[in-house]
């Protein structure tokens, strides 16, 4: 069956660095989201991604953050100057459009650390 | 925020069917019902969802009220396996650019017991 699949699963950096997490959606899905867990607390939607351009966004994504698919599998998620408080599990999720078929499925995540 | 309401938690003995409830007495006629579950920090596993018919699969069945204000989830034979967070989501459906987000609550932390 097919996945949604993140790396890196962990990844440490220190305040301020850049980074890069990656996610390859399934393959013939068109819509493309981040959502992030900070430890305890809830899920929480970043950003939508279709048609090669971002369709919703939360208060959350800020300008420190952007959403790129480079190619035609990949799907990243950059954060320019990470924080403490970026700290947390974050998820991509794909989905195919269709009353049947409507449905993110999600990848296992990537914990980032920021110390 | 979310427009579900859940039980923060559950127990149930392992074997037994495991009934989740949830609540959306605001729900929009062109909005579904969502469930997921979170195993640890693992990713939000998709379930099952339905409109207003009940749904059944090969992991659990969904019961939607006549009126689609509420809806039970059942795991009809919860293993150790299941246990984990389920969460309850109302969402329409894909529509070009709208309703995309799912907005994930608290959801009910369901124990299942040896």
């Amino acid at each position: 069956e097919p996945e949604v699949t993140q790396t890196p699963s962990h990844q440490v950096t220190q305040m301020g660095q850049e980074v890069i997490l990656r996610c390859v959606p399934i393959s013939n899905h068109l819509y493309f989201y981040w959502y992030r867990q900070i430890l305890g607390q809830k899920v929480e939607f970043l950003v939508s991604f279709y048609n090669n351009e971002i369709s919703e966004k939360s208060e959350i994504f800020d300008d420190q953050f952007s959403v790129e698919r480079p190619d035609g599998s990949n799907f990243t998620l950059k954060i320019r100057s990470t924080k403490l408080e970026d700290s947390a599990m974050y998820f991509c999720a794909s989905l195919y459009p269709g009353s049947s078929t409507d449905t993110q499925y999600f990848g296992p995540g990537t914990r980032l650390t920021v110390l | 925020d979310a427009k579900t309401t859940q039980p923060p938690s559950m127990d149930c003995a392992e074997g037994r069917a495991a009934n989740l409830p949830c609540n959306h007495s605001t729900i929009s006629g062109n909005e579904y019902v969502y469930w997921y579950r979170q195993i640890h920090s693992q990713g939000p596993q998709y379930i099952i969802h339905g409109l207003k018919n009940n749904e059944t699969n090969e992991m659990a069945s969904l019961i939607i009220t006549e009126d689609r204000k509420s809806s039970t989830l059942i795991l009809p034979h919860a293993t150790l396996r299941d246990t984990a967070v389920y969460y309850c989501i109302v969402r329409v459906a894909v529509n070009n650019n709208a309703g995309n987000m799912l907005t994930f609550g608290g959801g009910t932390r369901l124990m299942v017991k040896p």
